[in-house]
C-alpha cells in the first residue's frame, strides 16, 4: 500500500518549457488535489478533483492545467513554465471533501526550480 | 485573503515541556480544523483534529483546543519531544480545506 506517490521528485525547467506532474493514489479516494508550498505561504490549492473526469479550480489556477482521466491518477500540466511557479507541489487526496472523513493524505512532493 | 492564519513562523521549547502552536482563522463557516506536521522533504501527516462542535480533542501527547467565539484554534504538546521538531500547519475546512502558513517546532534536548 504505497498511499500517494509523485513523479517525478526534482525537476529543473527553463522558461517557457512545459511539463506534466504525475500524482498516483491506491486509496480508492474520489478527491485528489494539487497544492504548491512556499516560504511564509502555506499549502495554497491549485486545482482539485471530486471524482473520476472532473475537475475544478482553487485558490491559485493560473498557468496550470489538471486532468483526472483515472481515479487513482490526478496530473498537473504547466504549459509554459515561468519562475514564478518555482515551487514544492504536494498531491493529496482523502475519502470525501471536508469533515472526519474528510483528512487528506499527501504524496512526497515534487520541487520544481523554473530557470 | 488568508482565512487561516499562524503568526508565529518558529517555536523553540525545552525537551520535557509544553509546546503551544496557535492559529486563527477567519471564517466563521469552517466546521472542521485539523493540524498536520511536516519533515523536511516530506509530505504532510495527519496529526490531529477537531469538530466545531467540539472545544478540545485529546490524543495521547496532542491536544487541540478550540475557542469558537475568538476564532482561535492551539495544539499543546506534552511533553515536548526531540522528534516532535518539524513544521506544523493548521488547517480548516467546510467545502474545502484551507492552510495556514505554518509554524517550525524546535526541540530542544
Amino acid at each position: 500500500n504505497a498511499g500517494v506517490t509523485q513523479t517525478p521528485k526534482f525537476r529543473v525547467l527553463k522558461t517557457g518549457q512545459s511539463m506534466t506532474l504525475l500524482c498516483a493514489q491506491d486509496m480508492n479516494h474520489e478527491y485528489m488535489y494539487w497544492y504548491r508550498q512556499d516560504p511564509g505561504m502555506g499549502l495554497r490549492l491549485i486545482h482539485y478533483s471530486v471524482g473520476e473526469g472532473t475537475t475544478a479550480k482553487g485558490e491559485v489556477p493560473d498557468g496550470y492545467n489538471v486532468s483526472r482521466l483515472k481515479k487513482q491518477n490526478f496530473l498537473l500540466g504547466l504549459e509554459s513554465a515561468a519562475p514564478s511557479q518555482t515551487s514544492v507541489y504536494f498531491c493529496a487526496s482523502s475519502y470525501m471533501s471536508g469533515g472526519a472523513m474528510g483528512e487528506q493524505f499527501f504524496g512526497p512532493g515534487t520541487r520544481l526550480t523554473v530557470l | 485573503d488568508q482565512q487561516v492564519k499562524q503568526n508565529s513562523p518558529s517555536l523553540s521549547v525545552q525537551e520535557g515541556r509544553i509546546s503551544i502552536l496557535n492559529c486563527d482563522y477567519t471564517n466563521s463557516m469552517f466546521d472542521y480544523f485539523l493540524w498536520y506536521k511536516k519533515y523536511p522533504a516530506e509530505g504532510p501527516t495527519f496529526l490531529i483534529s477537531i469538530s466545531s462542535i467540539k472545544d478540545k480533542n485529546e490524543d495521547g501527547r496532542f491536544t487541540v483546543f478550540l475557542n469558537k467565539s475568538a476564532k482561535h484554534l492551539s495544539l499543546h504538546i506534552v511533553p515536548s519531544q526531540p522528534g516532535d521538531s518539524a513544521v506544523y500547519f493548521c488547517a480548516a475546512s467546510v467545502d474545502d480545506m484551507r492552510f495556514g502558513a505554518g509554524t517550525r517546532l524546535t526541540v530542544k534536548p
